[in-house]
């Protein structure tokens, strides 16, 4: 399997700053038959279910903010929030999707300063 | 609306069973993968089967196999998950996912159902 790390656990930045999250896999995810990383992003606020960031390590889900940016390639990855509103407080997760079974990061807790 | 609407969650005893209901609306599931993915409370997202919608395309992660059976409705627009010899570690809020065309990341999650496995 997949083992897919997260760092850190959690995170505390403050309003209009910026926030790292980094996500390494196990091996890498980058698929040759479609030049691809196959790595996204989640974002799940408390009570809600998961909801889609970035896909292919770095391309924005239409309606997702473009102060969240995704980059990386192979088995290392990071998602930036670039200037951080209260509404992003939540917890991000990164799922690779190159093969079965589809893991998950353990998750990063955005929290402000 | 497009939406997944699960059911059939409940409070169950070690060793039983349950099924649990993914009702989709506004678009066609057997146009699309599907799977279910868990979250233990205050834990992190767990995948635990997938129903890709050609023929093998079946897939368990390996603390639910030969426990667990996804399947679906076409008539019905609704996938299920059969769950048996429950155990205590299944414990779970379990989301109904859809997946995106060929690939297995999810752009559509439904508001889950809990399933408790508790003597």
């Amino acid at each position: 399997d997949i083992v897919v790390t997260q760092s850190p656990d959690s995170l505390a930045v403050s309003l209009g700053e910026r926030a790292t999250i980094n996500c390494k896999s196990s091996q890498s995810v980058l698929y040759s038959s479609n030049n691809k990383n196959h790595l996204v992003w989640y974002q799940q606020k408390p009570g809600q279910p998961p909801k889609l960031l970035i896909y292919w390590a770095s391309t924005r889900e239409s309606g997702v903010p473009d102060r969240f940016s995704g980059s990386g390639s192979g088995t290392d990855f990071t998602l930036t929030i670039s200037s951080l509103q209260a509404e992003d407080v939540a917890v991000y997760y990164c799922q690779q999707y190159y093969t079965t079974p589809y893991t998950f990061g353990q998750g990063t807790k955005l929290e402000i300063k | 609306e497009v939406q997944l609407l699960e059911s059939g969650g409940g409070l169950v005893q070690p060793g039983g069973s349950l099924r649990l209901s993914c009702a989709a609306s506004g678009f066609t599931l057997s146009n699309y993968a599907m799977s279910w993915v868990r979250q233990a409370p205050g834990k992190g997202l767990e995948w635990v089967s997938g129903f890709f919608y050609t023929p093998g395309g079946i897939h368990y992660a390996d603390p639910v196999k030969g426990r667990f059976t996804i399947s679906r409705d076409n008539s019905k627009n609704t996938l299920y998950l059969q769950m048996n010899t429950l155990r205590a570690e299944d414990t779970a809020v379990y989301y109904c996912a859809k997946a995106v065309v060929n690939y297995w990341y999810f752009d559509l999650w439904g508001r889950g159902t809990l399933v408790t496995v508790s003597s």
